[in-house]
């Protein structure tokens, strides 16, 4: 089983509407958490990277929130926008081994 | 736009056969880890070199090899070419692989098909 899941699976939008992305997680020990953007055909570009401590973390219109207690993750994405089309992908690092799990991703479309 | 190239960005191969990907690190970057990611899923950790030492795999059959050059520059190889291997192959540095926090970029991908 999975140690990082994300839900939904995939998800359209209309452009400039708000979306939320979940990500549980069973990975420990925890390191830190990062979101990552991966358009079709592309490598992964980390939008944001939250440890044990943070909250919350913004990057432009991604928001992403972290509850370390419960182990989940949100990505919020405000006004989205055509380019904002896209897979996002949760990964969570542990501290033992650096090692990362990553989550199967959301493929959010944007629609006009 | 990050410093990590790879090539080829795509490849046919057929089964049986031996494929090299190469990578480019990012400048002033000594630790380099590949994945692959199959259709839909997220990338599986396959290894990690760090100053041309294999630091960490994952569960990959030995037909998956790498190497790391001086320049921190690096190759996976896959021999015996399975059908299960298509997948895009990604490749990504970091500074080190001391720090959780360190950040991994990554390259665009190697889309691999095997026919």
């Amino acid at each position: 089983k999975n140690q990082v899941e994300q839900s939904p699976q995939s998800l359209i939008i209309l452009e400039g509407k708000n979306c939320t992305l979940q990500c549980n997680y069973t990975v420990s020990p925890f390191s830190n958490l990062r979101w990552y953007k991966q358009d079709t055909g592309r490598g992964p570009v980390s939008l944001t990277i939250m440890t044990f401590s943070e909250n919350t973390k913004s990057n432009g219109r991604y928001t992403a929130t972290l509850d370390a207690d419960t182990k989940q993750s949100s990505l919020h994405i405000t006004a989205s926008q055509l380019s904002d089309s896209a897979s996002y992908i949760c990964v969570v690092i542990r501290s033992n081994d650096y090692k990362l799990s990553f989550g199967a991703g959301t493929t959010v479309t944007v629609r006009a | 736009e990050t410093g990590v190239t790879q090539s080829p960005t795509h490849l046919i191969k057929t089964r049986g056969q031996q494929v090299t990907l190469r990578c480019s690190s990012q400048s002033g970057h000594n630790t380099v880890s590949w994945y692959q990611q199959a259709l839909g899923q997220g990338p599986q950790f396959i290894f990690q070199y760090y100053r041309e030492e294999e630091n960490g795999r994952g569960n990959f059959p030995p037909r998956f090899s790498g190497l790391q050059f001086p320049n921190y520059s690096s190759e996976l190889n896959v021999n015996a070419l399975e059908l299960d291997d298509s997948a895009l192959y990604l490749c990504a540095s970091s500074q080190t692989h001391l720090d959780p926090g360190n950040e991994q970029f990554f390259g665009p991908g190697t889309r691999l098909t095997v026919l």
